[in-house]
């Protein structure tokens, strides 16, 4: 069974640090792009970014570059989403999800995550 | 970044009814297109992509249409299980947009 398991929920102060992850098992991790979501509270969807964990090639939403970072660790089946310097405005729940594909060129989001919920408040 | 468009933004109806959402590109995205559907509380769950192609345990009464820039989703015959929010999401190119959102309710 394809699984995608996120980490807990977090509460931080703005300007802190933060890291999440999203660990796969029931497939082959390394050969599907692993993509993150973000919806803030009451709000639609949004894309961050996809990775695949093979060669690490990341694909960002120019909106998000710079404001987060992608990576995966291929070894231990996980993909991370981290954050130098929170603000307010990240409080918002994370999705990772898996990326399949149909017909080569048909990408979507089959298997999610739970989601991670992070707060940001002082 | 192609913009996706959705309509209405909320809409009431009735078990046993008939609805389609429609979602709109800003630019061509050829059939590029999926549709997911989530409930309070949960991750999305996919029900349609390439525009047309149902997911695997997904209920027939989902249908999906179009090609270029106007899509829509259409469930047959509502059922109490349906009254979600969908979204259409563009995989044309990245970063893979997703629409505001459909809520459906029950009327």
């Amino acid at each position: 069974e394809v699984q995608l398991v996120q980490s807990g929920a977090e509460v931080k102060k703005p300007g802190e640090s933060l890291k999440i992850s999203c660990k796969g098992s029931g497939y082959s991790f390394s050969t599907y792009w692993i993509g993150w979501v973000r919806q803030m509270p009451g709000k639609g969807l949004e894309w961050l970014g996809i990775i695949y964990p093979v060669d690490s090639d990341i694909r960002y939403n120019p909106s998000f570059q710079g404001q987060v970072t992608i990576s995966a660790d291929k070894s231990i089946s996980t993909a991370y989403l981290q954050w130098s310097s929170l603000k307010a405005s990240d409080t918002a729940v994370y999705y990772c999800a898996r990326q399949n594909f149909w017909n080569n060129y048909y990408y979507y989001f089959d298997y999610w995550g739970q989601g991670t919920l992070v707060t940001v408040s002082s | 970044d192609i913009q996706m468009t959705q309509s209405p933004s909320s809409l009431s109806a009735s078990v046993g009814d008939r609805v389609t959402i429609t979602c709109r590109a800003s630019q061509t995205i050829t059939n590029y297109l999926n549709w997911y559907q989530q409930k309070p509380g949960k991750a999305p769950k996919v029900l349609i992509y390439a525009s047309s192609s149902l997911q695997s345990g997904v209920p027939s009464r989902f249908s999906g249409g179009g090609s270029g820039t106007d899509f829509t989703l259409t469930i047959s015959s509502l059922q109490p299980e349906d009254f979600a929010t969908y979204y259409c999401q563009q995989s044309y190119s990245t970063p893979r947009t997703f629409g505001q959102g459909t809520k459906l309710e029950i009327k």
